[in-house]
């Protein structure tokens, strides 16, 4: 069965620094997603990506976040100058035209 | 109060037992409504999807929607060790299933052999 594919499966970065979180979407899908999980906290939107462009987007991202599509097949999410508040699991999804999001197994991003 | 509400547990069940997860939420906007498995250091999987009111049974998993409550429910029967795990229910609007879903909080849940 087609999966969502998320690399890598843990990443440690210092405080500050820049990191990329890659996503493989299932490849017929058309819509994409990333969402997070702070620890012991419920699932949160982040944003989701449409046609190449933003289609919607949540408080917490803010100038610090942006998405891309680079190639037919990668969506990638970057934080710029991480920090502490930012450690938190992060999951790609994707999904069919109103079909419902597949998930990734996400990041463990730990910020030192 | 809060837009997605679920008993985060623990429950703890018997293998065979019946088990009844729930949520409700305040957002009348919700139309899509959906029930996630979650497995320690795992992604969401996804297990049962709805569209508005009415129940949809899927082998040992039977879900179900009442939008006048604002409250859906999962249910799952012969409980095996197998379905340890959290459980998530996640809710989108009137912009379709590619909306941005909301989660509940999960529900730990634990069957014993």
């Amino acid at each position: 069965e087609p999966e969502v594919t998320q690399t890598p499966s843990h990443q440690v970065t210092q405080m500050g620094q820049e990191v990329i979180l890659r996503c493989v979407p299932i490849s017929n899908h058309l819509y994409f997603y990333w969402y997070r999980q702070i620890l012991g906290q419920k699932v949160e939107f982040l944003v989701s990506f449409y046609n190449n462009e933003i289609s919607e987007k949540s408080e917490i991202f803010d100038d610090q976040f942006s998405v891309e599509r680079p190639d037919g097949s990668n969506f990638t999410l970057k934080i710029r100058s991480t920090k502490l508040e930012d450690s938190a699991m992060y999951f790609c999804a994707s999904s069919e035209n109103n079909q419902p999001q597949h998930f990734g197994d996400g990041t463990r991003l730990s910020i030192l | 109060q809060k837009e997605v509400e679920q008993d985060p547990g623990p429950l703890s069940v018997p293998e065979g037992a019946i088990v009844s997860l729930n949520c409700t939420y305040s957002n009348s906007a919700f139309q899509y409504f959906m029930w996630y498995r979650q497995y320690s250091r795992k992604g969401p999987e996804l297990l049962m999807y709805t569209y508005s009111s009415g129940n949809k049974e899927d082998g040992r998993f039977t879900a179900q929607v009442d939008k006048s409550s604002k409250y859906i429910s999962l249910f799952i029967r012969d409980s095996q060790p197998s379905d340890s795990a959290t459980y998530l229910c996640a809710m989108s609007g009137g912009g379709g299933s590619n909306y941005k879903l909301t989660f509940g909080k999960g529900t730990l849940l634990t069957v014993n052999p």
